[in-house]
C-alpha cells in the first residue's frame, strides 16, 4: 500500500534557526497537505499543494511539492517558540484522494 | 460557527467493555473521516462516511469496530470488547465536499484508555 515517509522524526533548534522537514511517498500523489499538531492538541490544516513543482509561502513557512509529485518539504525560516509542535504531511491517493496517508510527523522543539 | 465537536474528550474503559465515540461535523459538512493516532505516530485513516453511507472503511479493523453517520445526529465510532491495544487518540474530521482536495477540519479528539 501507499507509504509516506517523513524525516527527521525529531528536530531541536535554537530560536532564530531554520527548520526543514521532508516527506516522501512510495507512489505518485494527487495532492499533499500539511498539518501542525501542538502537544495534546489536534491537527490543524496549514496548506494543500496540488500541482507538480508547486511552491507556496505563508509568512515564514515555505512549502514545496516535487516535480514527480512524490515528495514535499516544509521549511520554516527563523523559528520562534510558537512554532513548537509536530508537523505532518498527508498525501492524497490518486483515484481515492479523500484517503489521506499521513507521515509519522516531525516534532519540532525550539530553545528560546 | 462551531468547529468539529467530539465527545467524550477522554474515555476510560476496562477490557471487554464497549466504547462509543461521537463526532459532530462542522455545520454544512456532510463528509466525515475517522483517524486513529497512537503515541508518537501519525494518523491512520479508518473510515470515510457521508450521511447514512459508509464510503470507505478499508482502514477499519475487520472485527469489533464499526462506524455510522445517521441522517440525524452525530457520527459514531463504536468499539466492542475493547482491548489494551485499542488505547489511542481517535480523531474525527469533516469536510464540506468529497475528496482529499479539500481541507479536513479536525475535532479535538477522544483519548481512549483501556485498563
Amino acid at each position: 500500500g501507499q507509504q509516506v515517509m517523513q524525516i527527521p522524526q525529531y528536530q531541536h533548534v535554537q530560536e532564530g534557526e531554520d527548520f526543514t522537514t521532508y516527506c516522501n511517498s512510495s507512489t505518485t500523489l494527487s495532492n499533499i497537505q500539511w498539518y501542525k499538531q501542538r502537544p495534546g492538541g489536534h491537527p490543524v490544516f496549514l496548506i494543500q499543494l496540488v500541482k507538480s513543482g508547486e511552491v507556496k509561502k505563508q509568512k515564514r513557512l515555505t512549502f514545496q511539492f516535487g516535480e514527480a509529485k512524490k515528495n514535499s518539504s516544509l521549511h520554516i525560516t527563523a523559528t520562534q517558540t510558537t512554532d513548537v509542535g509536530t508537523y505532518f504531511c498527508a498525501g492524497g491517493r490518486q483515484g481515492s484522494n479523500y484517503k489521506l496517508t499521513f507521515g509519522k510527523g516531525t516534532l519540532l522543539t525550539v530553545n528560546p | 460557527n462551531a468547529g468539529v465537536m467530539q465527545n467524550p474528550r477522554h474515555l476510560v474503559r476496562r477490557r471487554g467493555q464497549e466504547a462509543r465515540l461521537r463526532c459532530s461535523p462542522m455545520k454544512g459538512h456532510s463528509h466525515v473521516y475517522w483517524y486513529r493516532q497512537l503515541p508518537e505516530e501519525g494518523l491512520k485513516f479508518m473510515v470515510y462516511l457521508q450521511k447514512e453511507n459508509i464510503i470507505d472503511e478499508s482502514g477499519m479493523p475487520k472485527e469489533r469496530f464499526s462506524a455510522e453517520f445517521p441522517k440525524e445526529g452525530p457520527s459514531i465510532l463504536r468499539i466492542q470488547q475493547v482491548v489494551r491495544g485499542d488505547s489511542a487518540a481517535y480523531f474525527c474530521a469533516s469536510s464540506p465536499q468529497a475528496g482529499g482536495d479539500n481541507e479536513q477540519f479536525f475535532g479535538p479528539g477522544t483519548r481512549l484508555t483501556v485498563l
